[in-house]
């Protein structure tokens, strides 16, 4: 079975820490997307990774297919970062589709 | 580009009552999704198209729930009857591929659905 774990499932944090997000999949895929969603928010697209890392302002994130594990980082976090971060693996083959963790839901406390 | 445009962006719907949500994907995207995202059970695919054809529709619940893709610029899901257990926030993705077997994927901003 394809399944994907993220951890933590919710995470507090005050201004200013570093954060990181963690996620895990089966078997190996074509694409790694992290999604963030604000509360009551549409679902933004915030990486996809296939190897390596991204870095986009204060987010980065990581990926290592050999241990099939992925990571976003959160440097100097702020309030504004409050939010559900989803990580989801497309397996790859002929369509694309996602498979989603179940998020990891982020509080940052000014 | 606009983005994958959803519509409306919150129903409140009585129970029995014909439900219908509406998505325009990005044009030039050939897969469009429809997902579900519960408190419960997260976001779980419903049913997807590439090329306006449905491919898999295994995540449709039941009967009550179909989707169509008349075009390429137009996809509609509908619920009829709809009941309480139907409340969710129901989000449409388009999707193209960017190289090999990886696609880029763009969400709409979703339609939150009660039912009472």
């Amino acid at each position: 079975k394809n399944e994907v774990e993220q951890s933590p499932q919710n995470l507090t944090a005050q201004e200013g820490e570093f954060i990181t997000i963690n996620c895990s999949y089966s078997v190996g895929i074509s694409a790694l997307h992290w999604l963030q969603q604000h509360p009551g928010g549409g679902i933004v697209s915030l990486f996809m990774l296939s190897s390596g890392k991204k870095k986009h302002g204060r987010l980065i994130a990581t990926i290592n297919i050999q241990e099939k594990h992925s990571s976003l980082h959160i440097t100097a976090s702020h309030p504004r970062d409050s939010a559900v971060y989803i990580c989801a693996v497309d397996y790859g083959g002929s369509q694309g589709n996602l498979i989603f963790g179940k998020g990891t839901k982020l509080s940052v406390k000014p | 580009d606009a983005g994958v445009i959803q519509s409306p962006r919150h129903e409140v719907t009585e129970m029995g009552q014909e439900v219908t949500l509406r998505c325009k994907p990005i044009s030039g995207h050939d897969y469009l999704f429809w997902y579900r995202q519960t408190m419960m059970r997260g976001l779980e695919l419903l049913i997807y198209f590439n090329n306006n054809v449905p491919i898999d529709d295994s995540g449709m619940p039941e009967d009550r729930f179909s989707a169509k893709m008349p075009n390429a610029s137009f996809s509609t899901l509908k619920i009829q009857p709809s009941e309480p257990r139907d409340s969710a926030v129901y989000f449409c993705a388009s999707s193209s591929p960017l190289g090999g077997t990886v696609y880029g994927y763009t969400f709409g901003s979703g339609t939150r659905l009660t039912v009472v």
